[in-house]
């Protein structure tokens, strides 16, 4: 059974720093992997998706990589402002095709 | 171009009731998802249906039920609310062909609280 964990589940960072969240999943079996993020009361908006077959994305001051191998993704944030507070969730689609979510992490960047 | 539209955004039922979520999707989008968040076990995929067929199922009781209708738009249905049932249900629309690469674009949600 696949399981997604994402580490840590809350981080505090002064702005402008650089930071990295992480992800790990069982089974290397994926179709691709996602990283969202969710503001309070909001839905859900998709930030980057990575293929089974690729290494990295990135989009802006966010890079993803990807090692399916070891079962593990990191959302690179570069430069990060208050608007960057919010939660940041990862996803995998699995063999069924369906996604199956970590936890999320909830960032906080202070002024 | 419209978001994903979910109505009602709030919804305060009893137990034993049912409630009808609806979703309209993104003009073109023939694939639905919709997904339950709680706190205790976070994000969960419910169903999803493409042009208008249940195409894939998660893991909850038959209690829970969905439709698609012709343009697209999808309902979800859950009877006999019970307590548990309480929980943000999101919906996501797709493209929904090559569906290991279309990316889900999600709606602001309807936050359902069961009394």
């Amino acid at each position: 059974k696949q399981e997604v964990t994402q580490i840590p589940a809350a981080l505090s960072v002064p702005e402008g720093e650089n930071l990295v969240l992480n992800c790990s999943f069982t089974d290397s079996a994926i179709y691709n992997l996602q990283w969202f993020r969710q503001d309070p009361g909001k839905g859900l908006t998709s930030l980057l998706l990575i293929q089974s077959s690729q290494r990295e994305q990135t989009s802006g001051r966010l890079n993803a990589s990807l090692d399916k191998s070891s079962g593990r993704s990191t959302l690179y944030i570069a430069a990060s402002q208050p608007g960057d507070s919010a939660t940041y969730l990862c996803a995998v689609m699995d063999s069924n095709y369906q996604l199956i979510w970590g936890a999320g992490t909830k960032l906080i960047i202070k002024p | 171009k419209a978001g994903v539209t979910q109505t009602p955004r709030y919804l305060i039922k009893t137990r034993g009731q049912q409630v009808t979520l609806s979703c309209s999707p993104i003009s073109g989008h023939r694939s639905v998802s919709w997904y339950q968040q709680t706190p205790g076990q976070g994000l969960q995929f419910l169903f999803e249906y493409f042009s208008e067929t249940q195409r894939n199922k998660g893991n909850f009781p038959g209690r829970f039920s969905g439709r698609q209708f012709s343009n697209s738009r999808s309902e979800m249905n859950v009877s006999t609310l019970e307590l548990g049932d309480s929980a943000l249900y999101l919906c996501a629309s797709s493209l929904g062909l090559g569906l290991a690469k279309n990316i889900q674009y999600f709606g602001a949600g309807t936050r359902l609280s069961v009394l």
